[in-house]
């Protein structure tokens, strides 16, 4: 078993809709939790960090922690056209004030049409 | 610069051939990372350098593969011998103290 499970889809919507991504992990001392978009043929891009449990909201995007569950979720309310992209969960265990490394899941491929 | 630049963004070499790939990380970025992508596949660690500390090297994958930090800036990966399944992107990132991690473009390395 991967240490963080992602669908990686695809997932199709069309513009306007809500969009819910997730993750699931299995250990539970990961404290840092992120978000990264990534276009075709670019590196990941940070879209949102959070730390522990709770949300996090900015913008169009909605970041939820559930360490009790190790379940972690991305919405993105109104879905533009522009958010067609691979959406990765990653994680760390944070060591003193380092990140450290990241693990990631697989990516959802998100594609929003018109 | 202003972001992570990685060079070559592609490279297609021969099978046994060794290669180096190379990034330079955001100034004052204090904290490297080697991550590889392969096709579908999420981002594999490799390597990661934090200020004057031992690398962790507990991701790359064989002997044949080694990375060097010069200065605390600029990083070199370089694979030896290739092999076909060394095919993927690998992607540098750098963060600064406490903060998360900004990719680079990548390289798009074929192993032929």
């Amino acid at each position: 078993q991967k240490e963080v499970e992602q669908d990686p889809g695809p997932l199709s919507v069309p513009e306007g809709a809500i969009v819910s991504l997730n993750c699931t992990y299995s250990n539970s001392a990961f404290q840092y939790f992120m978000w990264y978009r990534q276009y075709s043929r670019k590196g990941p891009e940070l879209l949102m960090y959070t730390y522990s449990s709770g949300n996090k909201e900015d913008g169009r995007f909605t970041a939820q922690v559930d360490k009790s569950s190790k379940y972690i979720s991305l919405f993105i309310r109104d879905s533009q056209p522009s958010d067609s992209a691979t959406y990765l969960c990653a994680m760390s265990l944070g060591r003193g004030s380092t990140l450290g490394r990241l693990y990631f899941g697989r990516g959802t491929q998100l594609t929003v049409w018109p | 610069g202003a972001g992570v630049s990685q060079s070559p963004s592609n490279k297609v070499t021969e099978k046994g051939k060794d290669v180096e790939l190379r990034c330079d990380p955001i100034s004052g970025h204090t904290a490297l990372y080697w991550y590889r992508q392969s096709l579908g596949q999420g981002l594999e660690f490799l390597i990661y350098f934090q200020g004057n500390s031992a690398p962790d090297k507990s991701g790359l994958p064989s002997d044949r593969f080694s990375a060097e930090r010069t200065g605390g800036s600029v990083s070199t990966l370089t694979i030896q011998r290739t092999q076909q399944e060394d095919s993927a992107v690998y992607l540098c990132a750098s963060s600064p103290w406490g903060a998360g991690y900004t990719f680079g473009s990548g390289t798009r390395l074929t192993v032929v």
